[in-house]
């Protein structure tokens, strides 16, 4: 069982490229989560899916863009890269737990690391 | 204001130390509260969460939730080198159409020396 797999773990791009992030988990959940993770700023959420052909936008969407074509996958895309957009970058999914209270559990993938340059 | 404030340490500690991890909070919205760890260029791992005020263990973890202060705590008992790592306090609302929305503090580092 992978879990969350993302792809790839690594990239450099100069600033105006763009590129795709590829997020997979096998655990069947219905939410999915981009986020981005710089120092002193913690983990910010970028977009999110509730579903299969649903995104919406969290707290820093602006210069993002994503898909969730499948249940199993979601993709981050960045148009035009900036430097701004260095980070390391985390998918999660989830699904409610047991006892109807709303709660989710995360599971994260291990991060994609980009540098813009 | 960051809606969750958390020490950025680093924190060091000897092996078998008690250590206390704490965070506070402004927003009341928040209906449950979680501790990850991340260990260095991997992603967070789910050690804890808490639905209400009070305490809950697991082992050598206690996590500590104190909803009238907006004020939550991660004790770790017998502290061991393993532990080092950066632990990450999660604060959860549920968002429009389901699943979490989840504010994070910036982690505190931790490092157990031998």
């Amino acid at each position: 069982n992978a879990g969350v797999t993302q792809t790839p773990k690594f990239r450099v791009l100069k600033t105006g490229q763009s590129m795709t992030l590829l997020c997979a988990q096998d655990m069947n959940h219905e939410y999915m989560y981009w986020y981005r993770q710089d120092p002193g700023m913690g983990l910010r959420l970028i977009h999110y899916s509730v579903g299969e052909g649903t995104t919406a936008k969290g707290e820093v969407p602006d210069g993002y863009n994503v898909s969730r074509l499948k249940k199993q996958n979601f993709l981050l895309g960045l148009e035009s890269a900036a430097p701004s957009q260095t980070s390391v970058y985390f998918c999660a999914s989830s699904s409610p737990l047991a006892g109807g209270t709303g709660a989710n559990v995360l599971t994260f993938g291990a991060g994609s690391r980009l540098t813009v340059l | 204001q960051k809606e969750v404030e958390q020490d950025p340490g680093p924190l060091s500690v000897p092996e078998g130390a008690i250590v206390s991890l704490n965070c506070t909070y402004s927003n009341s919205a928040f209906q449950y509260f979680m501790w990850y760890r991340q260990y260095s260029r991997k992603g967070p791992e789910l050690l804890m969460y808490t639905y209400s005020s009070g305490n809950k263990e697991d082992g050598r973890f206690t996590a500590q939730v104190d909803k009238s202060s907006k004020y939550i705590s991660l004790f770790i008992r017998d502290s061991q080198p393993s532990d080092s790592a950066t632990y990450l306090c999660a604060m959860s609302r549920i968002l429009t159409g389901g699943g979490n929305k989840l504010t994070f503090g910036t982690g505190t580092q931790l490092k157990v020396e031998l």
